[in-house]
């Protein structure tokens, strides 16, 4: 596509309850990154893929977040037993080069913003 | 451990007036720098990046930026500001896998 997308737009939900934010990047980017961005704050790495490889994780919360991007291509976040503190605007990004993230510009999606009553 | 300083939460410029805006940064080795624009309801939009030599970097959209490395440096700079300036600036820097961003300054341009 011409832009990373991602859906829904906004999500509300109840607490406990499992949410699933999905990113569609560019087409041909190698690259995917989730990100959270809070309030007032910039975004906060979560984790990347190279094709359908998860290659770094280590931002991830706690065991209740999990990714995944099976055939290279769309990735979707999941979010198991929500809870309020997960409220925030999560963001993707895609980037055409593999590899590390340093230096690829990544190409940003216009975020889900997630709250949890 | 890697971290990105945005000293001004906010910054008011009158239109045409002078931009500058602040990022320090703490990274051990030669860092890969960037700033990003974040307009309402939009996507972060790089305006420029470095990654070695100059150290004064053209953007988009007018801006520039120069990496002091004595000064851990890299601010953003814009001659006269226009009104569609108006919008969140983050600057990051690259190190291993990832991106760290600083918490972002928030501009208003009056007219």
């Amino acid at each position: 596509g011409a832009g990373v997308s991602q859906s829904p737009r906004y999500k509300v939900t109840k607490r406990g309850q499992d949410v699933a934010l999905r990113c569609d990047p560019i087409s041909g980017h190698v690259s995917l990154y989730w990100y959270r961005q809070a309030l007032g704050q910039g975004p906060e790495f979560l984790t990347y893929f190279n094709y359908e490889a998860q290659q770094d994780k280590s931002g991830l919360p706690n065991d209740r977040f999990s990714a995944e991007r099976p055939e290279g291509s769309i990735s979707t976040l999941t979010i198991q037993r929500t809870e309020q503190r997960d409220s925030a605007m999560y963001r993707c990004a895609s980037s055409r080069l593999p590899g590390t993230g340093n230096y690829n510009e990544q190409f940003f999606g216009p975020g889900t913003r997630l709250t949890v009553l | 451990a890697q971290s990105v300083t945005q000293p001004d939460i906010h910054i008011t410029v009158s239109e045409g007036a002078s931009l500058e805006l602040r990022c320090n940064y703490s990274y051990g080795a030669t860092p890969y720098l960037f700033w990003y624009v974040q307009s309402p309801g939009q996507g972060l939009q790089l305006l420029l990046k470095y990654f070695s030599g100059d150290t004064l970097v053209q953007g988009i959209k007018g801006f520039e930026a120069e990496f002091k490395r004595s000064q851990s440096s890299f601010n953003l700079r814009k001659p006269s500001v226009h009104w569609s300036d108006a919008a969140e600036y983050f600057c990051a820097v690259g190190a291993g896998n990832q991106f760290y961003f600083g918490t972002g300054t928030s501009l208003t341009v009056i007219p």
